[in-house]
């Protein structure tokens, strides 16, 4: 079946423009998950959805930043006036309820600010 | 604030052999144990998991050993094959359900011919 799917794969951008990261979920799962990792580093959460609601928004670095899910499924990431320490590869994950709640993972979108 | 760490951010082992990557961890409210390989330009992909009452998982090639005494997490691939190079993760989760996940650094695994 489809895994999780992630456009762009690729994105430069100018400092200061903004930009959408969009992220398509497994069918039917019901928990999204945003991380971002730079480079030779782990990864580090940024925002988790359940549904179109996100009870854990405390990863987001700043107000910059700024994430929706709509009808429990396609999320976006929106960066705002984009600085370059913002370059790194954002990976989108999904999970339904069942155990193990194994997060699957997109192959991220990797984005470069100059 | 708590995370989880690794020991050593490279290793090489000759094909055939076995490996063991590290992982320690400082939050002992942590339920949920996960390792998670990623290849070059991919993002990570599930390997094997571990609930805090276990102490032993065994899967396909991967063990994995929870020592909660000294909080410390362990991957073992046996007869490892070049296909196994790539940068494992440890991970830990402190709920029961959808929860985020706390990533260590990483290591780098390389498999020499």
């Amino acid at each position: 079946g489809a895994g999780v799917s992630q456009s762009p794969s690729n994105k430069v951008t100018e400092k200061g423009k903004d930009v959408e990261l969009r992220c398509d979920p497994i069918s039917g799962h019901t928990a999204l998950y945003w991380y971002r990792q730079s480079l030779g580093q782990g990864l580090e959460f940024l925002i988790y959805f359940q549904g179109n609601s996100a009870p854990d928004k405390s990863g987001l670095p700043s107000d910059r930043f700024s994430a929706e899910r709509t009808g429990g499924s396609v999320s976006t990431l929106t960066i705002q006036r984009t600085q370059q320490e913002d370059s790194a590869v954002y990976l989108c994950a999904s999970s339904s309820r069942d155990w193990p709640y194994e997060q699957y993972f997109g192959p991220g979108t990797r984005l470069t600010v100059t | 604030g708590e995370s989880v760490g690794l020991h050593l951010p490279t290793l090489s082992v000759q094909e055939g052999d076995n490996s063991i990557i590290n992982c320690a961890y400082s939050n002992s409210a942590s339920d949920y144990f996960i390792w998670y390989k990623q290849e070059s330009g991919k993002g990570p992909q599930f390997i094997i998991d571990i609930r805090s009452n276990m102490d032993k998982r065994q899967g396909q090639r991967v063990t994995v050993l929870l020592n909660k005494t000294v909080k410390h997490l362990s991957l073992q691939i046996a007869a490892t094959q070049p296909g196994d190079s790539a940068v494992y993760f440890c991970a830990e989760n402190m709920g029961f359900g959808n929860e985020k996940l706390t990533f260590g650094t990483g290591t780098r695994l390389t498999i020499i011919p």
